[in-house]
């Protein structure tokens, strides 16, 4: 399978736990995005990469989320403290931005996180 | 502010049928937009996609219409079918941002499609 993966795809944790989760981009895709995702909604934006890079942030990543990227493949979120707020699908995705464009962004299928 | 919303939250076709999903943006910097189709449990899956210097852009049985002046995107599926039901988002991505290019795309909501046998 070469699309984009993550893992785990389901995270039980109780509040105040630490969780991460791995994301692994399409290969040779340069950028790498963040988004959650509420039961009823779009995705909204968390952060993305492009290489190592972390270019943008969204103000929903509040201090207990760290995101990286240290070669520029495969990328961790890292949510500490988790809240109950903090249960929501979380879905990564890659995309090749080039001269030639590639604007369009691969999603993986989502882990999904449930703190009680 | 910013935004990319949905017409209708819902609809429900019989197969066969062609289905148009609306959307309308606020956002006159928007220069990109896709459509994604959500199944249950997986992630949002790439249909189509547009540029702003576009008005139309046909795919496999889906065509993208972009109006500019109203700021409007729809989605035409023909002829659905009994696997055309989920989730469909419109996306905008408004270019250069920051200093950055195309970077974060701004979901809507969503409308659900169900097709009847």
């Amino acid at each position: 399978d070469t699309g984009v993966s993550q893992d785990p795809r389901h995270k039980i944790t109780k509040r105040g736990q630490n969780v991460t989760f791995r994301c692994d981009p399409i290969s040779e895709h340069n950028r790498l995005y963040w988004y959650r995702q509420t039961l009823g909604q779009g995705p909204e934006f968390l952060t993305y990469f492009q290489n190592e890079a972390q270019l943008e942030k969204s103000r929903l990543l509040s201090d207990r989320f760290s995101a990286e990227r240290p070669k520029g493949s495969f990328s961790t979120l890292e949510i500490q403290r988790t809240e109950q707020g903090d249960s929501a699908m979380y879905l990564c995705a890659s995309s090749f931005l080039g001269l030639a464009g590639g604007l369009e962004q691969f999603f993986g299928p989502g882990t999904r996180l449930t703190v009680l | 502010g910013e935004s990319v919303g949905l017409h209708l939250p819902t609809l429900s076709v019989q197969e066969g049928d062609n289905s148009i999903i609306n959307c309308a943006y606020s956002n006159s910097a928007s220069d990109y937009f896709i459509w994604y189709k959500q199944e249950s449990g997986k992630g949002p899956q790439f249909i189509i996609d547009i540029r702003s210097n576009m008005d139309k852009r046909q795919g496999q049985r889906v065509t993208v219409l972009l109006n500019k002046t109203v700021k409007h995107l729809s989605l035409q599926i023909a002829a659905t079918q009994p696997g055309d039901s989920a989730v469909y988002f419109c996306a905008e991505n408004k270019g250069h941002a920051g200093g950055t290019s195309y970077g974060k795309l701004t979901f809507g909501q969503g409308t659900i499609l169900t097709v009847h046998p």
